[in-house]
């Protein structure tokens, strides 16, 4: 399968902007996605963006895609506490029907 | 509303038990999805259903059998597990792809502990 890699933990201050960053091997990929996970929770989506876009703003989130170099990044503006969560991003193949997740970063906001 | 809703949300079985895990959605979704996540992983895929009928099985033990009996509903049945099969079991659904974005939306799912 393909490989989606993160970092393992981010730790930053509240108020502070955090940026999450994924790299991933398919070149095919045709969706990416943002995904959120609380303690005990299931995934939440967050955000995606289409491969033919660069980038993606949805109030505190701004998605940058680099084709490329094939890397994904998550800015959270103004980090709040909410926040701390584990997240995963994830692509699909081209069926659509496969989700191949990153390792998944844990972020931990400092208040 | 996008809300996938699992039951029950734990479970304890001794190795001997039969238990069934439920999803269900309501949004006119035709795939559904199981996964199974150990702490602090990312989750594993074990099971697609497209339009009612299995079309992605990762080659995961008899022990675990979903069934589909319908577009809103999805069970995995379990039997003889292990406690290596203890996790959190995720289910999810999305639009069949070829209609647009294939954004999954996931239940909070099953907190499974074999004894």
């Amino acid at each position: 399968g393909e490989d989606v890699e993160q970092s393992l933990f981010l730790s930053v201050r509240e108020g502070d902007s955090s940026v999450i960053n994924c790299t991933y091997t398919d070149s095919s990929s045709t969706y990416l996605y943002w995904y959120k996970q609380e303690p005990g929770a299931g995934l939440q989506l967050l955000t995606y963006i289409f491969s033919n876009m660069d980038m993606k703003q949805d109030q505190r989130l701004t998605v940058l895609l680099n084709k490329k170099d094939k890397h994904l990044s998550l800015r959270i503006a103004d980090t709040q506490t909410g926040d701390s969560a584990i997240y995963f991003c994830a692509e699909t193949s081209n069926t659509g029907n496969q989700f191949y997740f990153g390792t998944g970063t844990s972020l931990t906001v400092i208040p | 509303d996008t809300e996938v809703t699992q039951t029950p949300k734990h479970l304890v079985m001794g190795m001997t038990n039969k238990k069934s895990l439920k999803c269900e959605q309501h949004m006119g979704h035709r795939a559904m999805y199981w996964y199974k996540q150990k702490a602090k992983k990312p989750p594993e895929l074990m099971f697609v259903y497209s339009y009612e009928k299995l079309s992605i099985n990762e080659s995961v033990p008899s022990r675990f059998s979903p069934e589909c009996p319908n577009s809103s509903l999805l069970n995995l049945h379990l039997h003889a597990l292990q406690p290596e099969d203890s996790a959190l079991y995720l289910c999810a659904s999305s639009q069949d792809p070829g209609q647009g974005s294939y954004e999954q939306y996931f239940g909070p799912g099953t907190r499974l502990t074999v004894t």
